[in-house]
């Protein structure tokens, strides 16, 4: 295991489109985050999953954002109707219970046009 | 809500000075992270403090918890090229984990 696997690492779409990302978390790591970062700012907390339960949700995502973790492996994040506000690197992290370090994979960077 | 705020928001040094990054809560914190974010990279963990005046050394870093855990700075010594990016401190809550708003450090060689 190298780590944490993002896919797709870039995706442009155009306003309107629906876009779906994928997290491969540290295949031991029941906890499994995502972030929303624009240039310049930090990281913005999104939701959290602990196993396959969604246990916290940022007031920041609208209706439009939907994450889902189904057998508590891999997460996907599902941005529907997007908008140019949208744009910005979407990361994923994971960690294990106990231990408290966060392990960062390499973002999506999306761009709507 | 729980925020967490670092000073300063960028810092320009030479090659070879020193720099320090603050970090401060309004809460006390159970433990503090610092994670190091190259430019187009991601965060990339660099220690994690737990204990009240904790003081832990990586090399040229030196980072500090604070008496009371509501603070705590990371300090570089000589700082180098390689030593660029943004450094964000870190606290975990019970679902989330805290950024703080992050330093960006430019080393001009």
């Amino acid at each position: 295991d190298t780590g944490v696997s993002q896919n797709p690492r870039h995706k442009i779409t155009k306003r309107g489109q629906n876009v779906t990302f994928r997290c491969d978390p540290i295949s031991e790591h029941n906890r499994l985050y995502w972030y929303r970062q624009t240039l310049g700012q930090g990281p913005e907390f999104l939701t959290y999953f602990q196993n396959e339960a969604q246990l916290e949700k940022s007031r920041l995502l609208s209706d439009r954002f939907s994450a889902e973790r189904p057998k508590g492996s891999f997460s996907t994040l599902e941005i529907q109707r997007t908008e140019q506000g949208d744009s910005a690197m979407y990361l994923c992290a994971s960690s294990s219970t106990g231990v408290r370090e966060a392990f960062f994979g390499q973002g999506t960077r999306l761009t709507v046009v | 809500g729980q925020q967490v705020m670092q000073i300063p928001q960028y810092q320009h040094v030479q090659e070879g000075e020193d720099f320090t990054t603050y970090c401060n809560s309004s809460t006390t914190l159970s433990n503090i992270q610092w994670y190091k974010q190259r430019p187009g990279g991601h965060p990339v963990f660099l220690i994690q403090l737990v204990k009240s005046g904790e003081v832990k050394k990586q090399k040229r870093l030196t980072f500090q918890f604070g008496e009371a855990k509501k603070n705590s700075s990371l300090h570089i010594t000589a700082t180098q090229t390689t030593d660029v990016g943004t450094y964000f401190c870190l606290t975990s809550g019970t679902y989330k984990y805290i950024f703080g708003t992050g330093t960006r450090l430019k080393v001009l060689a």
